[in-house]
């Protein structure tokens, strides 16, 4: 049984460019959510996708946009590249439909780093 | 953005040691999580609490959701190496559509 697994590992850009993050969720999951991780700090939260639609956000620009599909995989897209957007960013995946559980199951992360 | 406090920040300790820490929030929340974070990976989710007051057991860990709903605490008896690493609370106000806020992490280090 698969679990969270997200592309690529590492990533590096420079300021200005977009970026495009990848999360496939554990196996029988619909919900994905992505957080973004600074150097020692605990993760805060972007936002959450459920049934191909933006179902919660944090305090995030708009320069952060994501999208899922309907196999439920997800993306995470960043326009316009700053330096403050270099972190590990993380997705979770949870499965909500019929009052399942909604524990959240991590990958592994992406490393971004702005230059 | 919001995030809960954990204290200690960090901690060292001698192997077989008792460890404590504690999440404190100014919001109320339904649910208290507390998730294991190895370097090069994600959290990993450790103990869930539903319900204020609750106590719940996994292994060597105890974990309880407080009674004002604004804080938890976790529990490690008779630490181990593996035991190594950072442990995030957090929070969630509603259902599973509700945003989960971590707290700043307590990094362990377990002395052998």
């Amino acid at each position: 049984d698969a679990g969270v697994t997200q592309s690529p590992t590492h990533l590096i850009k420079t300021r200005g460019q977009q970026v495009t993050l990848r999360c496939s969720p554990k196996s029988g999951h619909d919900t994905v959510s992505w957080y973004q991780q600074a150097l020692g700090q605990g993760p805060q939260f972007i936002f959450q996708y459920y049934e191909e639609e933006e179902r919660q956000r944090g305090n995030f620009p708009d320069r952060f946009s994501g999208h899922q599909f309907p196999n439920y995989s997800s993306e995470l897209n960043v326009n316009a590249l700053l330096l403050g957007d270099s972190a590990l960013y993380l997705c979770a995946s949870s499965f909500l439909a019929g009052g399942g559980t909604d524990t959240q199951y991590f990958g592994p992360g992406t490393r971004l780093t702005v230059l | 953005g919001q995030q809960l406090n954990q204290s200690p920040q960090s901690m060292f300790i001698q192997e077989g040691e008792d460890v404590s820490m504690n999440c404190t929030s100014s919001s109320i929340f339904n649910t208290w999580l507390w998730y294991k974070q190895d370097p090069g990976e994600g959290p990993v989710l450790l103990i869930a609490l539903y319900k204020a007051g609750e106590l719940t057991s996994n292994g060597r860990l105890t974990a309880q959701f407080g009674i004002t709903r604004k804080d938890s605490f976790l529990n490690i008896s008779a630490s181990i190496p593996s035991d190594v690493g950072i442990y995030f609370c957090a929070g969630r106000s509603g259902g599973g559509y509700q945003k989960v806020t971590f707290g700043t992490g307590t990094k362990l280090q377990v002395i052998p």
